[in-house]
């Protein structure tokens, strides 16, 4: 079946200005992730997503950064007023089911991420 | 807050075996095994829930010790398709629902 996908793969954009990156995740899904990847660094967690719930946001480095799901599917992040240290790959994962529990479900299906890159 | 892998590089060559520990100084409930090659997505490689659990997949298994707060991924037999970036990744009680990936241990095997 599809996978996680993410859109653009690729962004390019001016210091300042709003940037949305958006992730499809896997059809039936329930919990969704955002992480960052800087360039040869570890994944940072951003935001999760469990089906209708209230997001968790405890991960997003500021006030900057934000994140909707729509329809328990479909999640967009946006970044307002773009600084050069946003430059990183953002990925999207999703997993079947979402939170301490863990076990068969929880495991995390990636995107292929999208390259932001701010000049 | 984020685990601790070690060791942070390790070369191999074909057959050679290789452990890469994952240590966290806070308590943990599950641990998440990944591994990300170059460019592309991390992919999921194995859960492990409970102390002293043990999976395997493939010739690559794995060790959680709650007790100890660690985690261990050993591989053994290693092929050339095992190189890349490995990732612990936990969750933990009282945290709500974020998710800590380790330092990371790049793996490279050659021939």
């Amino acid at each position: 079946g599809a996978g996680v996908s993410q859109s653009p793969s690729n962004k390019v954009t001016e210091k300042g200005k709003d940037v949305e990156l958006r992730c499809d995740p896997i059809s039936g899904h329930t919990a969704l992730y955002w992480y960052r990847q800087s360039l040869g660094q570890g994944l940072e967690f951003l935001i999760y997503f469990q089906g209708n719930s209230a997001p968790d946001k405890s991960g997003l480095p500021s006030d900057r950064f934000s994140a909707e799901r729509t329809g328990g599917s479909v999640s967009t992040l946006t970044i307002q007023r773009t600084q050069q240290e946003d430059s990183a790959v953002y990925l999207c994962a999703s997993s079947l089911a979402g939170g301490l529990a863990g076990g068969r479900g929880y495991e995390q299906y990636f995107g292929p991420g999208t390259r932001l890159t701010v000049t | 807050q984020q685990p601790v892998q070690s060791p942070q590089a390790v070369i191999l060559r074909e057959g050679e075996d290789a452990v890469i520990n994952c240590s966290s100084s806070k308590a943990l409930y599950s641990v998440h095994w990944y591994r990300q090659k170059h460019g592309e997505a991390p992919v999921f490689l194995m859960i492990l829930l409970k102390g002293g659990e043990q999976k395997g997949h493939e010739k690559i298994s794995a060790s959680f010790n709650e007790k100890k707060q660690q985690s261990s991924l050993y591989l053994t037999a290693s092929q050339l398709s095992y190189s890349g970036t490995y990732f612990c990744g936990t969750s933990r009680p009282h945290t709500g629902n974020q998710f800590y990936f380790g330092t990371g241990t790049s793996l490279t095997v050659i021939p």
